[in-house]
């Protein structure tokens, strides 16, 4: 089945600094690669998406790039702030059938005001 | 629209007992899912349903079962709790299409003495 790793397991930035958060997947049919953002308290919410089809999407200060060829993907975060602080998941599918996600094992990210 | 709700927010158990645990969504999707969450191991699928009146086991499925009598409301049982079971559950839903996020609710945070 898929495997996803995830890395860093921690971060720490300076407020204003951009943060990178890489995963690498095992299963070459997979297709799907959502990023979730967990706050304390609250399930995880998706803040960003790419398929397999586009090799970088950017949403305000947040992108996602994925090299297919390397099956590894990233999730930058520039300019970030207090705000951004939680857990950021990755995770992987092949997009059908029931959606079997595989997640990664998340990343929490500080960042210092 | 509430999204996905879980009930009941918190609960301890001791050893032996059994509970349930419910999931109700009101985006009238297809695919319901049950996970635990684990420190350092991400989000790992318990059991999952591709609609009314199907269930199908994830990747931990032994402890749990699972019930889905009405398209909105998936349900978690534990027959016998045990401590190992002590974990974050979260439920989440998807209209069935290809390449849609996984919605979320808040968690039930379970304690088993």
């Amino acid at each position: 089945g898929e495997n996803v790793e995830q890395h860093p397991s921690t971060l720490s930035v300076q407020e204003g600094d951009s943060a990178v958060i890489k995963c690498t997947y095992s299963d070459s049919a997979s297709n799907y690669f959502p990023w979730y953002k967990q706050e304390l308290g609250k399930g995880p919410q998706l803040i960003i998406d790419i398929r397999s089809n586009v090799g970088e999407k950017k949403d305000q200060r947040i992108a996602v790039t994925l090299n297919k060829t390397a099956k590894h993907f990233s999730l930058h975060i520039t300019e970030t702030q207090p705000e951004d602080s939680a857990v950021y998941f990755c995770a992987a599918s092949r997009g059908w059938g029931y959606q079997k996600v595989t997640f990664g094992t998340g990343t929490k990210l500080q960042v210092i005001p | 629209n509430a999204g996905v709700t879980q009930t009941p927010k918190f609960r301890v158990l001791k050893t032996g007992q059994s509970m349930t645990l419910l999931c109700a969504q009101d985006m009238n999707h297809e695919y319901m899912y049950w996970y635990r969450q684990d420190p350092g191991m991400g989000l790992r699928l318990i059991h999952y349903s591709v609609g009314e009146g199907t269930t199908a086991k994830g990747e931990v499925p032994d402890g749990y079962n699972v019930s889905r009598l009405k398209k909105q409301n998936f349900l978690l049982g534990l027959e016998s709790a045990a401590p190992s079971q002590t974990s974050v559950y979260f439920c989440a839903s998807t209209d069935g299409n290809s390449n849609q996020p996984q919605h979320f609710g808040d968690g039930t945070r379970l304690s088993i003495l």
